[in-house]
């Protein structure tokens, strides 16, 4: 099983539509816990960081349910901009410092 | 601006070559990593640094090497071992081991590593 696990889409939406990734996680010492986005040919991003209380910011919610090991991103009022990777990214802190282990990631194609 | 700093964009190699890519970046962060990402996977870890003169291997090593002599520096070397090392290569840097564990990643724009 891998360690943090996404669905890789794409996800096909039309402008205006609400649109919500989830992700899952393996390792119950995960620690933090973050989004980051990443378009075509580009570096990652940090898009946000995902609390236990759950988080937003603007159109972005971010929430965390650490029973289920489970993380969720939602957009709303998606936009032609939105379109990109979203990646799920879990930091789990080790002997050797802090390590983050990264989604395969969620494509978004928002559409007219 | 602070930032990340990966030079060159774009590295072409002949087999059986080593080839550098350098990483600088001006954050004064502590931690630095490199990572590879293929088409159609997330990043991987091949190496990391949490402080000078010390660095830990990811997850994909093999056929790679590093140094971290300064603080702002952590070149990757590609060695002819790499089997397959047409990739995307990040590097990556974040305030380090810390308190709440909340310090992100900030990246570098990347350098694409093709084999003639």
């Amino acid at each position: 099983r891998k360690e943090v696990e996404q669905d890789p889409g794409p996800f096909n939406v039309p402008e205006g539509a609400t649109v919500a990734f989830n992700c899952t996680y393996s390792n119950s010492a995960s620690q933090s816990f973050f989004w980051y986005r990443q378009d075509c040919r580009k570096e990652p991003k940090l898009l946000m960081s995902v609390y236990s209380s759950g988080n937003e910011d603007g159109r972005f919610t971010a929430q965390l349910n650490r029973a289920s090991q489970y993380i969720s991103l939602l957009i709303r009022d998606s936009k032609l901009s939105d379109s990109a990777t979203y990646l799920c990214v879990v930091k789990i802190l080790t002997g050797g410092g802090n390590k983050l282990t990264f989604g395969t990631g969620t494509q978004l194609k928002v559409e007219l | 601006d602070g930032g990340i700093t990966q030079s060159p964009k774009y590295l072409f190699r002949k087999e059986g070559q080593n080839v550098t890519l350098s990483c600088e970046q001006n954050l004064n962060h502590d931690a630095m990593y490199w990572y590879r990402q293929d088409p159609g996977q997330g990043l991987r870890l091949i190496y990391y640094s949490q402080i000078v003169n010390d660095f830990q291997k990811g997850d994909i090593a093999e056929g790679y090497s590093v140094s971290r002599e300064k603080k702002e520096s952590f070149p990757l070397t590609v060695t002819s071992a790499q089997k397959n090392p047409t990739a995307f290569y990040l590097c990556a840097s974040s305030i380090g081991l810390a308190g709440t564990g909340y310090q992100p990643q900030h990246f570098g724009d990347g350098t694409r590593l093709s084999i003639l």
